[in-house]
């Protein structure tokens, strides 16, 4: 199955780590995404991983891999307001091209 | 470079017509996906075209139609329209169908009344 699933809320000061978590039930995902999502706007990819990789970091975001969980989560250190968004993550898997599988995605709320 | 261009942002239909939308990858991109994103059911993939041959197809009844012309720019077309078809369609496009880099549009909301 492709179930992607996420927490629908999470709420942070500003200045602190937000951590979004997501958990995926097929084994075979060959690459893993976080989007995020603005009011009235597409979606931005804001980074990936390979499902061979633990871990990657870009700047103020992690994002951490356990396979063996299938658990996926994203890390945005130093919240700010601006970050106040929808942040998904997805899955596809080499065998079904460029299908991507979202999750239900986190509504992530920044309070000054 | 310019983004992925989806035209129109906004359009109002009513139940039992049709609807054509329109999607401009970035230049250089080959491969065009459509989603449909709705509150209950979250973001659901139409298809995927890459130069001009449709890769993939997700679960929509056949009312729900797409195709790309020789400048990778891309259409969808809905026919008879029912009132669950009201959503936010986005286009994403990437240079060879990589699994990664994929660009998405604004997306156009369409309200079926």
């Amino acid at each position: 199955g492709e179930d992607v699933e996420q927490s629908l809320f999470l709420s942070v000061r500003e200045g602190d780590s937000s951590v979004i978590n997501c958990t995926y039930t097929d084994s075979s995902s060959t690459y893993l995404y976080w989007y995020k999502q603005e009011p009235g706007a597409g979606l931005q990819l804001l980074t990936y991983i390979f499902s061979n990789m633990d871990m990657k970091q870009d700047q103020r975001l992690t994002v951490l891999l356990n396979k063996k969980d299938k658990h996926l989560s994203l890390r945005i250190a130093d919240t700010q307001t601006g970050d106040s968004a929808i942040y998904f993550c997805a899955e596809s898997m080499g065998n079904t091209g460029n299908q991507f599988y979202f999750g239900t995605g986190t509504s992530l709320t920044v309070i000054p | 470079k310019a983004g992925v261009t989806q035209t129109p942002r906004y359009l109002i239909k009513t139940r039992g017509q049709q609807v054509t939308l329109s999607c401009s990858p970035i230049s250089g991109h080959r491969s065009v996906s459509w989603y449909q994103q709705t509150p209950g059911q979250g973001l659901q993939f139409l298809f995927e075209y890459f130069s001009e041959t449709q890769r993939n197809k997700g679960n929509f009844p056949g009312r729900f139609s797409g195709r790309q012309f020789s400048n990778s720019r891309s259409e969808m077309n809905v026919s008879t329209l029912e009132l669950g078809d009201s959503a936010l369609y986005l286009c994403a496009s990437s240079s060879q169908g990589q699994n990664y880099g994929y660009t998405f549009g604004s997306g156009t909301r369409l309200t079926v009344v």
